[in-house]
This record gives C-alpha cells, sequence and structure tokens, in this order.
C-alpha cells in the first residue's frame, strides 16, 4: 500500500549548525504535507506544512521543501538549539469523501549537542 | 485556553482487563482522530468520529476495539480484552472541522499491558 517513510532514524548535530531532515512519500495524490515535532512524553505538535502546489515554505527557522518530481520532502532547521531535540515526523494528508486523515513516517530523532 | 486533554496518562492493565481511554477536544472542536503510536514507531490512524457518529474506522481493529464520542462529555476509545500487543500510546487529535487541516494533538495515554 501507499506509505511514508524517511531516510535517516538520528541525525546528531552540534548547536548552531542547519539541520536537515528528510522524508521520502510514495502517494503521488497526496496534495497536503506536514512537519511534526514529538518530544519525549508528548503528543506531535505542529511545526509547518506545504500544499502539493508548492515547492517551498518559510516559517521561523524552519523551511519545508518538496520535490514531487522524486517524492521527497525536506526540513530544515536553522541555528538548530538544544530545545530542537525531538523526533520530527512528516504526515501525508489523505482526503476521503470530503475529510482528512494523517498518515505518518517512522520518524527521525534529532539530537542537538551543545 | 486548554488544549486536547487525555486521561488517564498512564494506564496499566492486566491481559484480558478492559482499557478506557478518554479525549476532550479542544474548545470549539467537533472532530476527534484517534492514533496508536508503538514504539520507535510513526502514528497509526484508527479512527475519525464526529459528535454522536464515527465516520471513518478504517484504521481500526475489528475486534476488541471500540470508539464513540458522546453528545456530551469526552471521546472514549475502549479496548476490551486487552493483550501485551495493546502496549502503546494512544494519541488523540482534535479539529474545528474536516476543512481545515490542522489537528491538535493531546499528550497521549500510554498503555501497558501486563
Amino acid at each position: 500500500g501507499e506509505s511514508v517513510g524517511l531516510h535517516l532514524p538520528t541525525l546528531s548535530v552540534q548547536e548552531g549548525d542547519n539541520s536537515i531532515i528528510n522524508c521520502a512519500y510514495s502517494n503521488s495524490a497526496s496534495d497536503y504535507f506536514i512537519w511534526y515535532k514529538q518530544e519525549s512524553g508528548k503528543g506531535p505538535q505542529f511545526i509547518i506544512d506545504i500544499r502539493s502546489n508548492m515547492d517551498k515554505r518559510q516559517g521561523q527557522r524552519v523551511t519545508v521543501l518538496l520535490n514531487k518530481t522524486v517524492k521527497h520532502l525536506s526540513l530544515q532547521i536553522a541555528a538548530t538549539q538544544p530545545g530542537d531535540s525531538a523526533v520530527y515526523f512528516c504526515a501525508e494528508i489523505h482526503m476521503n469523501s470530503g475529510y482528512s486523515t494523517l498518515t505518518f513516517g517512522k520518524g527521525t530523532m534529532l539530537l542537538v549537542s551543545p | 485556553n486548554a488544549g486536547v486533554m487525555q486521561n488517564p496518562r498512564h494506564l496499566v492493565r492486566r491481559r484480558g482487563q478492559e482499557a478506557r481511554l478518554r479525549c476532550s477536544p479542544m474548545k470549539g472542536h467537533s472532530h476527534v482522530y484517534w492514533y496508536r503510536q508503538l514504539p520507535e514507531e510513526g502514528l497509526k490512524f484508527m479512527v475519525y468520529l464526529q459528535k454522536e457518529n464515527i465516520i471513518d474506522e478504517s484504521g481500526m481493529p475489528k475486534e476488541r476495539f471500540s470508539a464513540e464520542f458522546p453528545k456530551e462529555g469526552p471521546s472514549i476509545l475502549r479496548i476490551q480484552q486487552v493483550v501485551r500487543g495493546d502496549s502503546a500510546a494512544y494519541f488523540c487529535a482534535s479539529s474545528r472541522s474536516t476543512g481545515n487541516n490542522e489537528q491538535f494533538f493531546g499528550p497521549g495515554t500510554r498503555l501497558t499491558v501486563l
């Protein structure tokens, strides 16, 4: 079946570095993607989203890039801070007869060292 | 302005017992989604409910699992005759409407089956 998955399970960076977290998806019909951050013991927290008719979207310190040709999504975090340490999930939005459900990838753990 | 609330946060059950997980959506939200997360996995969609209606239960096991969202009170995810494989974190999310793609997640209930 269709799925969303990630290339790297763990990413370790130094504080101040830029981080790039990648995600591959297989459902070319998806029209919407979201990046979530999940800290230990907490629920996923919305970071940024992007529609399939966009290539790039920027937020505060974060940028999401979408390459529909190769079905690849990435999250770039600028000047990574220790507080960014968490598991990051990409999620694919499925539209089902007027409502949407999320399909999550497996996740990448980001570890930021001071 | 309280977010999505879930209780209990931690639940321990012995095999064969019943587990009841509660979710109170954000104020003004009438759409509730339940997800299950196994260790080091992404969240998997289980069921989507609106007040008094199950809209999509395609991700929920056909046996032992049930969900409801009554007119008054929280949404309940019920697992009968729990088995060790039910041990997981169960997250609830809510949204204001189907047109709004942003789902806000609760802190989750961690179920441990002994």
